[in-house]
């Protein structure tokens, strides 16, 4: 079974500039997530899809941040215009189990951002 | 608000010892627990979980205790080996929602 696949994988840019990040879950699985980890803290989520609709995006800096996920199955993450304080890991992970609590969420390698 | 703490950055542990992670939660709500292992480069990796109506869910080497009352979760590995050498995240959700929330992290380092 393929796991969670991002890219790209490094990304280093300016600030107030723009990036995108891709992700595709694990095949079937209809939860998807956008975590944000700066160096020295756990994950944090940024927002939780169930199949293409948003079920939590309450810690999403909704001015600078926008996440969509189009058919249910990939998803992108874009920032815009990026601050210094956005560098981090930007993990995604996937889950199988709708509204169950506690599923395990399988992640992907995440994809590290710096801003100059 | 921290609401899931691992006080301890970092833990050393010679080989073939017992390594034992901490974690503790504010949050009552939550009621089902995991341990997520991280090594550099990669995504964390599930580990084990523990719902709260148990103490403890072991699985081969690792072993989990819930302490309900104190608000407090440990991680045994035992015995610890060279390849146990990561960041350990402690989660948290809460019961009706898939969402986690994690600890800061651990930093174990096992020792020939």
């Amino acid at each position: 079974e393929a796991g969670v696949a991002q890219s790209p994988r490094y990304k280093i840019i300016e600030k107030r500039q723009s990036v995108a990040f891709w992700c595709n879950p694990i095949s079937g699985h209809a939860t998807l997530y956008w975590y944000q980890q700066i160096l020295g803290q756990g994950p944090k989520l940024l927002i939780q899809f169930q199949n293409n609709g948003v079920v939590d995006d309450s810690q999403l800096p909704k001015d600078r941040f926008s996440a969509e996920r189009l058919k249910g199955v990939d998803s992108t993450l874009k920032i815009q215009p990026a601050k210094l304080e956005d560098s981090a890991v930007y993990l995604c992970a996937s889950s199988s189990q709708a509204l169950a609590g506690g599923p395990e969420q399988f992640f992907g390698p995440g994809t590290r951002l710096t801003v100059l | 608000d921290q609401q899931v703490k691992q006080n301890s950055p970092s833990l050393s542990v010679q080989e073939g010892r017992i390594s034992i992670l901490n974690c503790d939660y504010t949050n009552s709500m939550f009621d089902y627990f995991l341990w997520y292992k991280k090594y550099p480069a990669e995504g964390p990796t599930f580990l084990i979980s523990i719902s709260s109506i148990k103490d403890k869910n072991e699985d081969g080497r690792f072993t989990v205790f819930l302490n309900k009352s104190a608000k407090h979760l440990s991680l045994h590995i035992v015995p610890s080996q060279p390849g146990d050498s990561a960041v350990y995240f402690c989660a948290a959700s809460a019961r009706g929602a898939q969402k986690l929330v994690f600890g800061q992290g651990t930093r174990l380092t096992i020792n020939p």
